[in-house]
Order: C-alpha cells, then sequence, then structure tokens
C-alpha cells in the first residue's frame, strides 16, 4: 500500500517559473524528509521538516509541513535548468528512521 | 571516494540465477536500508538492519534475503531470480544518533536486469 501520493508526477516548465510540488497521506508523520534525485545517482536529501505548519527555506526552495503533519508542499521559485531532477518526499511513521517514499515528481526545467 | 558503495552498479542476468548486491559503507553509521526502485512507484523498502544482530523485513521483502557481515557491510541476495525483479537497487545508510531526522544516505544504485 502506497501511503505517500506525490503531485504532479511530472512537470516541465521554462526557467524562471514557479512550481509547487504536493506530498499527501492519510497517515501522521513524526517527520518527513524531500530528497533529490540525479539520473545515475542515488537520492540525496535536501531538507527535514518535524513540526506541523514548519516552513523550511533553502535558498529558492520552501519546504511546508502541515498543521497535522500528513502532508508537506515544496515551493520552487523562478526556477532554473539546475532544479531538473526527480524529487521524492519520505515520512517516517514510527520515529525510527523506517522510511516511506513517495511515488516522486519527475521536474524538467528548461532553459 | 563514496560514502556509501554498492557493487555491481549493472547486473543482466538470467530467471532462476542466484544474485549478490554488495553495499558497503564508511561513514561508521548502524543503520543500513536496501530498496527498490521502479517507475511511478518511489522506493519500497526491502529489509532494514539497525545494527549487526538486527534485521528486519521492509514493505517487499519476498524473494529477498540480507547478510549484515559487519557495521560497514550490508548484502542483498535473489535466490532465484525472476523478471519481475528487474529494478534499480539502492542501498542507503543513516546514523542512528537521535530519534529521527536523521538523514538517509545512498549509494548510486544498482541497476539489475532479469532476463
Amino acid at each position: 500500500t502506497q501511503l505517500l501520493e506525490q503531485s504532479p508526477q511530472f512537470l516541465s516548465i521554462q526557467e524562471g517559473e514557479n512550481l509547487t510540488v504536493y506530498c499527501n497521506s492519510s497517515s501522521v508523520f513524526s517527520s518527513l524528509q524531500w530528497y533529490r534525485q540525479e539520473p545515475g545517482e542515488g537520492p540525496v536529501l535536501l531538507v527535514t521538516v518535524v513540526t506541523g505548519g514548519e516552513v523550511k527555506k533553502l535558498k529558492r526552495l520552501t519546504f511546508q509541513f502541515g498543521d497535522a503533519r500528513k502532508d508537506s508542499s515544496l515551493h520552487i521559485t523562478a526556477a532554473q535548468p539546475g532544479d531538473t531532477g526527480l524529487y521524492l518526499c519520505a515520512g517516517d511513521e514510527t520515529g525510527f528512521q523506517k522510511l516511506v517514499f513517495g511515488t516522486g515528481t519527475r521536474l524538467l526545467v528548461s532553459p | 571516494d563514496a560514502d556509501v558503495t554498492q557493487t555491481p552498479r549493472n547486473r543482466i542476468t538470467k530467471t532462476g540465477k542466484r544474485i549478490m548486491l554488495e553495499c558497503s559503507q564508511t561513514k561508521g553509521h548502524d543503520r543500513m536500508y536496501w530498496y527498490r526502485q521502479d517507475p511511478g512507484l518511489g522506493l519500497r523498502l526491502i529489509y532494514y538492519s539497525f545494527d549487526v544482530k538486527d534485521i528486519n523485513k521492509g514493505e517487499i521483502s519476498d524473494g529477498y534475503s540480507v547478510s549484515r557481515q559487519a557495521q560497514a557491510k550490508f548484502s542483498l541476495s535473489l535466490e532465484s531470480a525472476i523478471p519481475n525483479q528487474t529494478a534499480l537497487y539502492f542501498c542507503a545508510t543513516s546514523s542512528a544518533e537521535g530519534k529521527d531526522n536523521q538523514p538517509q544516505h545512498f549509494g548510486d544504485g544498482t541497476r539489475l536486469s532479469i532476463l
């Protein structure tokens, strides 16, 4: 059973546009992480959110954890070609680092 | 040098063969994981180990087995490979310090094709 649904599955935009990726679940998570994966490589952690309602910023990327800790969003401002990749959310239900990964959002940013 | 090393990077084999994928890490982490990645399904947990004497089944352990030979080594075996085990396999590690919030560190994956 897939606990984390991401939308959209695929996004193709032009450089400079803004975008938002959503990660939704019916389960409550003790923490939620966002990873980015590039072709031929493993996922790399971008951020961890822990508190309901928490907002974290990483340069042009803004991450938010839902108040009920069941969902999260990733907003990218003024996307650049270097943002291209597969974005994965991952929730920790138990608090012991046993992660459930989302289905992934593949982002393509064209110059 | 990579902190989490997976070997081989690519493997093509036939149905029924026994296959071992190996993972070694230099991060000194106690916790290690094996995932498979399929298009549209994200990463799914196969097995995980929180220390050398601890092995746990994940979401999709059927058809797989693991061995934790040392803190730094965690191998995944397919006893009799079948075509629907064709996938990208990832090993990951994480620190046991703190209850949560620890990132998982991934290898670069093994692309496995079973004919």
